[in-house]
């Protein structure tokens, strides 16, 4: 398996502009988790789904994030204002369970944002 | 809510075992204890998990305490590519994981 698939990895954009991040899960895992990892706040969870649904999102930092997962093989996240604070790696992650029932996340190469 | 506690950094030789601690001192009974790493410039990958006894697998070994207060990492050899952050996580319930600081592991050849 390919493992989880990440794009673009690297994006720069300015201020203000939509930015879009994608994120293909291993075959077969139904949880699928976004974090957001900065050197001041460490690695976050922002929002997991699972079976494509939107389970929690209490980490989704404001409204300018938002999250889809329109079937069980693709997912995206989309920040639209862009803002510099949004400046940041990005990681996708997807599992067969969640870990607090023993299952392992498998995580992606992480799409590194800078927004200018 | 930091339900772990690590030391922020540790130092190993080349091709010594490493020890990493980790304190979960209000550990419930049906809470898992992961352990991922992330290396420089890569996602945080699976090391090892447990729940109540000591695990190995090729990686390393988990050792628990028999109070489940805290465990240790090992790494029976470590080399200069175990250099890593280390997390030690506990997961309650149906839960994702939620990373804390982790420990900084820096092997020395």
């Amino acid at each position: 398996d390919a493992g989880v698939i990440q794009s673009p990895r690297h994006e720069v954009t300015e201020m203000g502009q939509e930015v879009t991040l994608r994120c293909k899960p291993i075959s077969g895992h139904n949880s699928l988790f976004w974090y957001r990892q900065t050197m001041m706040r460490g690695l976050e969870l922002l929002i997991y789904f699972n079976n494509n649904v939107p389970i929690d999102d209490s980490g989704m930092p404001e409204d300018r994030f938002s999250a889809k997962m329109p079937n069980a093989s693709f997912s995206t996240l989309k920040i639209q204002p862009s803002e510099p604070r949004d400046s940041a790696v990005y990681f996708c992650a997807s599992s067969t369970g969640l870990a607090g029932a023993g299952n392992t996340q498998y995580f992606g190469p992480g799409t590194r944002l800078t927004v200018l | 809510d930091a339900k772990t506690t690590q030391p922020n950094s540790m130092e190993s030789n080349e091709e010594e075992p490493v020890h990493l601690p980790c304190n979960h001192s209000t550990i419930s009974g049906t809470d898992y204890i992961h352990w991922y790493r992330q290396l420089p410039s890569q996602g945080p990958e699976y090391v090892i998990h447990g729940l109540t006894s000591n695990v190995n697998n090729r990686m390393a070994s988990l050792a628990i305490a028999e109070d489940r207060k805290s465990s240790t990492l090992i790494l029976h050899r470590a080399t200069l590519r175990d250099a890593a952050v280390y997390y030690c996580i506990r997961t309650s319930g149906n839960t994702p994981l939620v990373f804390g600081k982790g420990t900084r592991l820096s092997v020395i050849a």
